[in-house]
């Protein structure tokens, strides 16, 4: 079936670190990735997706790449901010499964000043 | 204009009890899901539904009872509480098959 693997966290970083999350993927046909951030309690957020093979997703200064031939969906901010710290979760959506999400175990990440 | 809502945001009851959480989305999408968060923070889909058909069921005990009147709502309604019931419960929608899906800000239930 469906799997997504982040690396373990939490993840500490200084202000205007650069930030790199790990994320593999495993499925059965061809997925569209995500990455969701959930800031303390609040619910999740639409982050930034790629549909299909070496499409880029950016937004809010973090870049996702669908890498097919790594099955990867590593996540970058080049200067992470205090206001970045919350929970990443990369996430895929399956055309064969009716669009559920299969999330990672998602990553927390605390940025200091 | 909150997109996707839900009610209540806090839900604290005793075990052996029957509740409800109510989502309704204003996106005017043709899915709705529910997931539930853990202690851990792992996410899981637990149902899902398409212009008020249910297309996933992901092996919930059969005391969740998700409940669809039109498609802007799923409600989902839990009987007989376990302790184990206790996490996050998110409610989801989307436009349509593998379109990002906007999620509410959750329901915490916690179980005495």
């Amino acid at each position: 079936g469906d799997s997504v693997t982040q690396m373990e966290g939490p993840v500490t970083l200084s202000e205007e670190a650069f930030l790199t999350i790990n994320c593999t993927y495993t499925a059965t046909g061809y997925p569209s990735l995500f990455w969701y951030v959930q800031y303390p309690g609040e619910g999740l957020q639409l982050l930034l997706k790629a549909t299909k093979a070496d499409d880029k997703g950016s937004n809010k200064g973090f870049e996702a790449t669908y890498r097919k031939e790594t099955t990867s969906f590593h996540l970058e901010k080049g200067s992470v901010q205090v206001s970045d710290s919350a929970v990443y979760f990369c996430a895929l959506s399956d055309p064969g499964t009716a669009s559920k999400l299969t999330f990672g175990t998602g990553t927390r990440l605390q940025v200091m000043l | 204009d909150t997109a996707v809502s839900q009610t209540p945001k806090y839900l604290v009851t005793q075990m052996g009890n029957d509740k409800s959480i109510k989502c309704e989305q204003n996106l005017g999408h043709d899915t709705m899901y529910w997931y539930k968060q853990d202690s851990k923070k792992f996410l899981k889909i637990m149902f899902s539904y398409n212009n008020k058909e249910l297309i996933i069921n992901e092996t919930v005990p059969n005391r969740f009872s998700p409940k669809s009147p039109d498609k802007a709502h799923l409600n989902l309604h839990i009987n007989s509480l376990e302790l184990g019931d206790s996490a996050v419960y998110f409610c989801a929608s989307s436009r349509a098959d593998n379109q990002p899906q906007h999620f509410g800000d959750g329901t915490r239930l916690s179980i005495l």
